[in-house]
């Protein structure tokens, strides 16, 4: 079965710095891997997706993040923090059987930033 | 255009009644997802629904939870005899297929439910 792991629960940062959030994964074929993002009272948006090809993957909000096969992980990365992007993220994966699609999700980050 | 709504966006009940969850998919999106999302769980699947086929209730975590989806469109998550462990979010996603492959899915406010 796939699972996926955040190790951080709760990352600080000070705005305008670098972030990087951390997700690894098992799953025995190739995955299709997400990040989503819930700000507080909100639902969860889609930040970016990796299916297959390029895997430097760009998203919305100046997010990326990079599929690397031999670590098992997707981490998320921005360069440079705003206080807006205070709030829980979320990676997650496709799980592929039976023609359906659950996500499995990691159990969240919830990112502070700080003046 | 109109995304994913879920009503109520937040529910009191208490302990032993039954309550109904309500989402409204994307018009056109064929598949449907019911996920929770409460402390200590994270957020895990419930139910997934696709088109006419049976739906998928692998994650339901008790008899009393039960879902349904009228006319492949609009579905129900209905929790019977409620109890206080039932308190969470719950999140509705609808999805479709592009090109016979796997599309993200796009997911409602969610409804708070609290179960005192």
């Amino acid at each position: 079965a796939q699972s996926v792991t955040q190790p951080d629960i709760h990352i600080t940062v000070s705005e305008g710095a670098s972030l990087e959030l951390r997700c690894n994964y098992s799953y025995g074929a190739t995955p299709y891997l997400f990040w989503y993002v819930q700000s507080p009272g909100q639902g969860l948006q889609l930040l970016l997706k990796y299916f297959s090809g390029d895997t430097l993957v760009q998203g919305i909000k100046g997010f990326e993040a990079e599929f690397k096969r031999s670590q098992s992980s997707f981490n998320l990365r921005k360069p440079s923090v705003h206080w807006s992007d205070a709030a829980e993220y979320f990676c997650a994966v496709v799980t592929i059987g039976s023609n359906d699609y659950k996500l499995s999700f990691g159990a969240g980050t919830t990112v502070t930033v700080r003046a | 255009g109109a995304g994913v709504s879920q009503s109520p966006s937040n529910k009191v009940t208490e302990k032993g009644k039954d309550v109904e969850l309500r989402c409204d998919p994307i018009s056109g999106h064929t598949a449907l997802y019911w996920y929770r999302q409460s402390l200590g769980q994270g957020l895990e699947f419930l139910i997934y629904f696709q088109g006419n086929s049976a739906p998928d209730k692998s994650g339901l975590p008790s008899d009393r939870f039960s879902a349904e989806r009228t006319g492949g469109s609009v579905s129900t998550l209905t929790i019977q005899r409620t109890q206080q462990e039932d308190s969470a979010v719950y999140l509705c996603a609808s999805t479709k297929k592009v090109d016979g492959s796997y599309n993200e899915q796009f997911f409602g406010p969610g409804t708070r439910l609290t179960v005192l």
